[in-house]
């Protein structure tokens, strides 16, 4: 079963520290893997994609890894704002139709 | 980026009627989109896939008569939610999908319409 797992399922750091959020994955055929940041009541904005070739990939403050042998992902981000609290989602493409699997998301809470 | 909007981005309505959301991809043109729902702290969730000019293709468990769908043109889709209940309350997503000629193609999604059914 094509499935998107993400942990942990909530965070809450202090501004200015860094953080890593995982997620993991068993999706066949794979096509790409993307973070997405969500805020409440918005829909989802895009932060990074990766294909299978590339292991690594930054936007800004944040940078997001991707290990296609382990089927592993995380999203690093650097230097917390109080802005940057929101789900992150971690989302693969792939499957026999190509559709986007999403994961249940991590909630980040940056608090002063 | 390219920008996906959505009309309303809330409604209250009472049960029995109907309900229509608008999607536009205002700076380009939409081969397919996307209709997404999300209940609270859970993953947004497929519902249908359409094509401009063609029948929408709907997710399982997901009744057709109910959420009718209408792409009429590459820069609007519309979902019309038929005799909304209120276990129809949730929160709408849609999204447009570019097709260009990298290894991916890139969905954009809109800012999400919230639905409540009194």
């Amino acid at each position: 079963k094509n499935q998107v797992e993400q942990s942990p399922q909530s965070l809450i750091i202090l501004e200015g520290k860094n953080c890593t959020l995982q997620c993991n994955y068993t999706v066949s055929p794979f096509s790409n893997l993307r973070w997405y940041k969500q805020d409440t009541g918005r829909g989802p904005v895009s932060l990074t994609i990766m294909t299978f070739s590339e292991n690594t990939k930054s936007n800004g403050r944040y940078t997001a890894t991707l290990d296609a042998d382990t089927k592993q992902s995380s999203l690093h981000i650097t230097a917390s704002q109080l802005s940057d609290s929101a789900s992150y989602i971690c989302v693969v493409q792939g499957g026999s139709q190509g559709n986007l699997i999403f994961g249940k998301g991590t909630k980040l809470s940056v608090k002063p | 980026g390219a920008v996906v909007s959505q009309h309303p981005s809330w409604v209250i309505c009472k049960s029995g009627t109907s309900v229509k959301i608008e999607c536009r991809s205002l700076d380009f043109q939409a081969t397919t989109m996307f209709w997404y729902r999300q209940f609270p702290k859970q993953s947004l969730m497929l519902m249908a896939t359409s094509n401009e000019g063609s029948k929408a293709t709907y997710e399982q468990g997901v009744e057709k008569d109910k959420f009718l769908i209408n792409h009429a043109s590459l820069t609007l889709s519309t979902l019309t939610v038929t005799s909304a209940h209120p276990e129809d309350s949730s929160f709408y997503i849609c999204s447009a999908r570019w097709t260009r000629t990298l290894s991916y193609n890139e969905q954009f999604f809109g800012p999400g319409t919230r639905l409540t059914v009194l």
